[in-house]
C-alpha cells in the first residue's frame, strides 16, 4: 500500500472548518483513500473513503486532487468533540490486506 | 446493538499466564482483524482473517493466535504473557472496500 504523509498536529477554532491534508504521491490506480479518527482511547472510527471523485457524507467531505497524489478531509463546522487523531490511509481493494495506520494528525479544536 | 463487541474491556494478569480476548460482530462482515495499540499510540495490524485466509503480521510472536469458531467471531489467545504485551487490543471487521468497524478495545495489563 502507498505511504501517506500528514502533519503531526493542527489546531482549529470551534465552528470553523477543519481542513486536514494528506499526501499520498505513490498511490496506484486501484488504491482507495480512507480517513479514520480516534478520539482519546476509543476504537478508531471510519469517516469517509474515496477513489478519485470527491465524496461527502454526514461527517465530512473528502477532496481528492485530480492526480490523486493528495487529499483533504474537511470537517465543515468543527466542534470540541472533533478533537481526535485523524488517520489518512491508502489501501488497495483486495480485502486480504488490512489497513495500516500511520501516526496521523492530532487535531485540537479550541473554544 | 453494538456492532463489534469485545470482552473483557479490562484485563489484568500476571506474567506467564494464558488469556483470551473475545470479539463478536453482528454486521455480517466477512473479514475480521486484531490490532494492537501500544503505549506510544501506534496502531499495528496483528491478524486479518476471513473464512478463506488468515494473514499474519510476521512481527507478531507465535504466542498470539487467532481462533475463529464462525464468521461472526474472532478470538485472540495469548500464551505465556509478557510485560511487553501490555497494550490496548482492538478488534475490527469489514466487508469488501467499505470502512472498518472497530470495537471499543481491551486494555491488557501484564504485571
Amino acid at each position: 500500500d502507498a505511504k501517506t504523509t500528514q502533519p503531526p498536529s493542527m489546531d482549529c477554532a470551534e465552528g470553523r472548518a477543519a481542513n486536514l491534508p494528506c499526501n499520498h504521491s505513490t498511490i496506484s490506480g486501484n488504491e482507495y483513500v480512507y480517513w479514520y479518527r480516534q478520539i482519546h482511547s476509543q476504537g478508531p472510527q471510519y469517516i469517509i473513503h474515496g477513489l478519485k471523485n470527491n465524496e461527502t457524507n454526514e461527517m465530512a467531505s473528502l477532496i481528492i486532487t485530480e492526480d490523486r497524489k493528495s487529499s483533504t478531509l474537511i470537517l465543515p463546522h468543527a466542534t470540541l468533540r472533533d478533537t481526535a487523531v485523524y488517520y489518512c490511509i491508502v489501501k488497495n481493494s483486495n480485502s486480504g490486506y488490512a489497513l495500516n495506520f500511520g501516526k496521523g494528525t492530532s487535531l485540537l479544536v479550541t473554544p | 446493538d453494538t456492532a463489534v463487541s469485545q470482552t473483557p474491556k479490562y484485563l489484568v494478569t500476571q506474567m506467564g499466564n494464558d488469556k483470551s480476548i473475545k470479539c463478536e460482530q453482528n454486521l455480517g462482515h466477512d473479514t475480521m482483524y486484531w490490532y494492537k495499540q501500544d503505549s506510544k499510540k501506534f496502531l499495528k495490524i496483528m491478524f486479518s482473517y476471513n473464512n478463506k485466509e488468515l494473514i499474519i503480521n510476521e512481527t507478531v510472536p507465535n504466542r498470539f493466535s487467532p481462533k475463529s469458531p464462525d464468521k461472526a467471531h474472532l478470538n485472540l489467545h495469548i500464551n505465556s504473557l509478557e510485560l511487553g504485551d501490555s497494550a490496548v487490543y482492538f478488534c475490527a471487521s469489514s466487508r469488501d472496500i467499505y470502512g472498518y468497524t472497530f470495537g471499543s478495545g481491551t486494555r491488557l495489563t501484564v504485571v
